[in-house]
C-alpha cells in the first residue's frame, strides 16, 4: 500500500521562501511521477508542478514559473517543493500525489504566509 | 476562471443518479488527451475515482463511472449515498502549457 507523508505546517513571512517535504511509503520515487497540487482556502485545487525522476523531467505550470522548483531525494524516497517569494494569497493546504493520474495523494502541509 | 468548466454545485436524492459535466478545449480535453475525475472531502486528501476518461481504480465502487465526447467529459454517480457529499473535480493535461489543469470543482449536496 502506498503512502505519502507530508512535513508539519509551516508559518512564514511575504517574501520568504519555504520547502516543503513528501516521503514515499510503498513506491519507489525514482520510479514514478511525483506532482504538488495546491487548494487556497475557498479555492479549488491547483496543479503546481511536477517531476519525473526516471526521466530526469520536471514541468511547472506557468502560474508558478520562477518561483517553484521540485526536487526529489531517491535515496530516501522524498520529494520536495520550494516556493520562494511568499505572497499572502500563497496560503494554502500543498499536496503530492504520485502517479501519472495523481493516484495516491498525501494529507498535505499546511502553509500560512502572513506577516 | 478554470480552463476547465464545472458547475459549481449538484444536488440529490439518496438512490438518485447524478452527472456532473466538465467542459474543455480541443487542446485539453479534445483530441488525445484523458479525464480523470478526484473526489475531496475538506480536510482529507482527494481520492481518484475515474482515470483516463472510464476506468475505475481497484476500491473505487461501481457506482461512480466517467465517459468523454469531443471536449466535455462526465462524471455519473448512480445508486447516491450521503457518503457521497464531496467536491468533485476533473482534470486533464493541457497541451498549450504542457501541464495539468483541473476543473474548478463541483460541490455534490445529497439532500
Amino acid at each position: 500500500q502506498v503512502q505519502l507523508v507530508h512535513s508539519g505546517a509551516e508559518v512564514m513571512k511575504p517574501g520568504s521562501s519555504v520547502r516543503i517535504s513528501c516521503k514515499t511509503f510503498g513506491a519507489t520515487l525514482g520510479s514514478n511521477v511525483l506532482s504538488w497540487v495546491r487548494q487556497a482556502p475557498g479555492q479549488g485545487l491547483e496543479w503546481m508542478g511536477r517531476i519525473i525522476p526516471f526521466l530526469g523531467a520536471e514541468n511547472y505550470s506557468q502560474n508558478f514559473r520562477g518561483r517553484v522548483t521540485i526536487t526529489a531525494d531517491e535515496s530516501t524516497n522524498t520529494a520536495y517543493l520550494e516556493l520562494s517569494n511568499l505572497r499572502s494569497d500563497d496560503t494554502a493546504i500543498y499536496y503530492c500525489a504520485m502517479g501519472y493520474a495523481f493516484d495516491v495523494w498525501g494529507q498535505g502541509t499546511m502553509v500560512t504566509v502572513s506577516s | 476562471q478554470s480552463v476547465l468548466t464545472q458547475p459549481p454545485s449538484a444536488s440529490g436524492t439518496p438512490g438518485q443518479r447524478v452527472t456532473i459535466s466538465c467542459s474543455g478545449a480541443n487542446s485539453n480535453i479534445g483530441g488525445e488527451n484523458t479525464v480523470n475525475w478526484y473526489q475531496h472531502l475538506p480536510g482529507t486528501a482527494p481520492r481518484l475515482l475515474i482515470y483516463d476518461n472510464n476506468k475505475r481504480p481497484s476500491g473505487v465502487p461501481d457506482r461512480f463511472s466517467g465517459s468523454k465526447s469531443g471536449t466535455s467529459a462526465s462524471l455519473a454517480i448512480s445508486g447516491l449515498q450521503s457518503e457521497d457529499e464531496a467536491d468533485y473535480y476533473c482534470a486533464s493535461w493541457y497541451d498549450s502549457v504542457n501541464g495539468w489543469v483541473f476543473g474548478g470543482g463541483t460541490k455534490l449536496t445529497v439532500l
